[in-house]
C-alpha cells in the first residue's frame, strides 16, 4: 500500500536549520511529484513547494524562496525538505504529499512532522 | 501568491446541505480546472475530497460535490452528518507548478 512516512518531531533554536524526511513506498517513486505543506498552530494550510522526482527540479513558494531546499534520494526513495534561518513563526506541522501531476491534488499524505522553534 | 478566500465558518443541521465558497483570481481558480478540496481534522493529515473541480476519489461519498463559476469554486456537502464536522480547504493550481490554498472553513454540524 502507498505510504509516505515522515521523520520525527524536531525542536530547534531560532536561526538554526531543520531537515524533514519523507520516505515513499508502495508505488513507483518517479511517478509522483511531492509537495511540502505546513500548518502553523491555529492557522491554515500553506503550500511550500514541489519537487519532481524525475530529475529533482523544484518550485518554491515565494514566501520560502531562499530559505527552503527540497531534494530527493532515488536510492532510498526518500524526499527531504530543509528550512533554514528558523524563526518562531516556522513552528508548524510539516507534511509531504504526492500528486500525479504538478497540481495540488494530493491523494496520499505523510503523517506530519512537528517542528518547534524555541529559544 | 495570495491565499484563496474562504468564509471562516459554515454550519448546518444534520440532513441539511451546506455550500462553502473559494474565491481566487483568473491566475488560479478562474484560469484552470484544477481546484481541489480537502477535509482536515485535528491531529490528522488532510484528506482529498474533490479534485479537478468536481471529481471524487474512490471512497469519498457522493454527498460531497464540487463546482466552479468564474473565479469562485464551491464545495457542497449534502445530507450533513455529525462526522462531517471538520475544517475544509480549497486549493488551486496557480501556474508554473505553483499551488495555493484557501484560508480554510470550519464546518459545524449543529
Amino acid at each position: 500500500q502507498v505510504q509516505l512516512v515522515q521523520s520525527g518531531a524536531e525542536v530547534k533554536k531560532p536561526g538554526a536549520s531543520v531537515r524533514v524526511s519523507c520516505k515513499a513506498s508502495g508505488y513507483t517513486f518517479t511517478t509522483y511529484y511531492i509537495h511540502w505543506v505546513r500548518q502553523a498552530p491555529g492557522q491554515g494550510l500553506e503550500w511550500m513547494g514541489i519537487i519532481n522526482p524525475t530529475g529533482g527540479s523544484t518550485t518554491y513558494g515565494q514566501k520560502f524562496q531562499g530559505r527552503v531546499t527540497m531534494t530527493r534520494d532515488t536510492s532510498t526513495n526518500t524526499f527531504y525538505m530543509e528550512l533554514s534561518s528558523l524563526r518562531s513563526e516556522d513552528t508548524a506541522e510539516y507534511y509531504c504529499a504526492r500528486s500525479y501531476y504538478d497540481i495540488l491534488n494530493c491523494d496520499y499524505w505523510g503523517q506530519g512532522t512537528l517542528v518547534t522553534v524555541s529559544s | 501568491q495570495s491565499a484563496l478566500t474562504q468564509p471562516p465558518s459554515a454550519s448546518g443541521s444534520p440532513g441539511q446541505s451546506v455550500t462553502i465558497s473559494c474565491t481566487g483570481t483568473s491566475s488560479d481558480v478562474g484560469g484552470y480546472n484544477y481546484v481541489s478540496w480537502f477535509q482536515k481534522e485535528p491531529g490528522k493529515a488532510p484528506k482529498l475530497l474533490i479534485y479537478e473541480v468536481n471529481k471524487r476519489p474512490s471512497g469519498v461519498p457522493d454527498r460531497f460535490a464540487g463546482s466552479k463559476s468564474g473565479n469562485t469554486a464551491y464545495l457542497t456537502v449534502s445530507g450533513l452528518q455529525a462526522e462531517d464536522e471538520a475544517d475544509y480547504y480549497c486549493s488551486s493550481y496557480a501556474g508554473d507548478s505553483r499551488g495555493v490554498f484557501g484560508g480554510g472553513t470550519k464546518l459545524t454540524v449543529l
